[in-house]
């Protein structure tokens, strides 16, 4: 099985700023990574797969980056609609998610 | 547009079973591997399932084997987990995803979910 595992827990930031999430997998995924957006109460999103490809109708703000087993998601500009939790899958063998950080409000 | 609506959640004793059935639409359902993750109460995200396109191949995770069964109708566009042998770590939404189209094993849309909680 590979562990993904999220950095930090919680990230605290204010609109306009930059956010920047960390992924690690426990052995090397290639570019098999996903990430996904959930807010409270609704079920995730698709935000980026194959690393850094966005999905259809995801603002450019959103930039995922890395290969193997680091891997970065980024936010650049936070806007009120990206506070949520943020998961990362990796799908190289059976899937598995990291814990999730949460994003919220500073 | 995709539509994935779970049902068939609710209060299930420790060792029954439930059926959740997903029902899909706006797609062509018979073209796309489908799947079931789900998510403990305040936890995180837990893969269950696949399905592929003519439900000729299965895959599960090692904590529900023996215990669930997925089934896919492309006639009803519908996929199914049938879950038996129920135990209180298996609380949890359940939701009914989308494969991507390339087999990928990755969910490009998702249902809303239905819960299932399992206590005595």
């Amino acid at each position: 099985e590979i562990v993904m595992t999220q950095s930090p827990a919680t990230l605290s930031v204010s609109p306009g700023d930059r956010a920047t999430l960390s992924c690690r997998a426990s052995q090397s995924v290639s570019s098999n990574l996903a990430w996904y957006q959930q807010k409270p109460g609704q079920a995730p999103s698709l935000l980026i797969y194959g690393a850094s490809t966005r999905a259809t109708g995801i603002p450019g703000r959103f930039s995922g980056s890395g290969s193997g087993t680091e891997f970065t998601l980024t936010i650049s500009s936070l806007q009120s609609e990206d506070f949520a939790v943020y998961y990362c899958q990796q799908y190289n063998n059976w899937p598995s998610f990291g814990q999730g950080t949460k994003v919220d409000l500073k | 547009e995709v539509k994935l609506v779970e049902s068939g959640g609710g209060l299930v004793q420790p060792g029954g079973s439930v059926r959740l059935s997903c029902a899909a639409s706006g797609f062509t359902f018979r073209s796309y591997w489908m799947s079931w993750v789900r998510q403990a109460p305040g936890k995180g995200l837990e893969w269950v399932a696949n399905i592929k396109q003519d439900g000729s191949e299965k895959s599960y995770v090692d904590s529900v084997k023996g215990r669930f069964t997925i089934s896919k109708d492309n006639a009803w566009n519908s996929v199914s987990l049938q879950m038996n042998s129920l135990r209180v770590e298996d609380t949890a939404v359940y939701y009914c995803a989308r494969v991507r189209l390339d087999g990928s094993l990755l969910f490009d849309f998702w249902g809303q979910g239905t819960m299932v909680t399992v206590s005595s």
